[in-house]
């Protein structure tokens, strides 16, 4: 089965660093994905692990280790705007390939 | 281009009706998802199209859930004799392929069953 683990909520100062980590259990692991949801609003993707390593993209960067089953999204500089959900998410090749999705950690950037 | 659609965007039914939810892809995206989104919870998958096909339905909760694809673009989820446990944000993705690596989401239709 799935097991998909992250904090449900995080808080942090706007301009620090934020790593969010995900934890997950998988038999046919085939990608990692990060996604961004604001409230009320689509999920938007922002990063995808599939080789062991970090992914930089501007201000984010992803990290995965599959030997651990462990990922993390860290966020520079942060900004209001970076208060959201943050959804982690694996592809399982052997459910049909369908992301399973972690419940979300909460992230709230202060003043 | 024009991103993932979906409509209504909120939806209130008596318990017992029945409900239909559309869902616009992006043109050309062959794979298109359903998710089911619980408050304060990350998305649940429901169901996967190829085209028209219904490759996976392991997701629905029960035989009142029905998704179809005529012609491989559209979608429409339907439920029937909705449930107050049935209130949720439902999700429509889509993607070029299934093992793209990027899914597309709709902003989702919230219902709710009263």
């Amino acid at each position: 089965g799935q097991n998909i683990d992250q904090p449900t909520e995080m808080t942090a100062t706007e301009g620090a660093i934020v790593q969010i980590n995900c934890t997950y259990q998988t038999s046919g692991f085939n990608g990692l994905f990060w996604y961004q949801q604001h409230a009320g609003e689509a999920p938007t993707f922002l990063s995808y692990n599939v080789l062991d390593g970090l992914e930089e993209k501007g201000r984010f960067s992803s990290f995965l280790s599959r030997s651990k089953g462990y990922s993390y999204l860290l966020l520079k500089e942060l900004q209001m705007k970076d208060s959201a959900s943050y959804l982690c998410a694996v592809r399982d090749n052997n459910q049909g390939g369908k992301l399973i999705f972690g419940q979300g950690t909460e992230l709230s950037v202060k003043p | 281009g024009a991103g993932v659609s979906q409509s209504p965007r909120y939806k209130v039914a008596k318990r017992g009706q029945d409900v239909a939810l559309r869902c616009d892809p992006i043109s050309g995206h062959v794979s298109l998802f359903w998710y089911q989104q619980a408050l304060g919870q990350g998305p649940e998958f429901l169901t996967y199209f190829q085209n028209e096909a219904q490759l996976d339905k392991s997701g629905l909760p029960s035989d009142r859930f029905f998704a179809e694809r005529p012609e491989g673009s559209v979608s429409t989820l339907k439920i029937q004799r909705t449930q107050q446990e049935d209130s949720a944000v439902y999700l429509c993705a889509s993607s070029y392929y299934r093992d793209s690596y990027e899914q597309y989401f709709g902003p989702g239709t919230r219902l709710t069953v009263t």
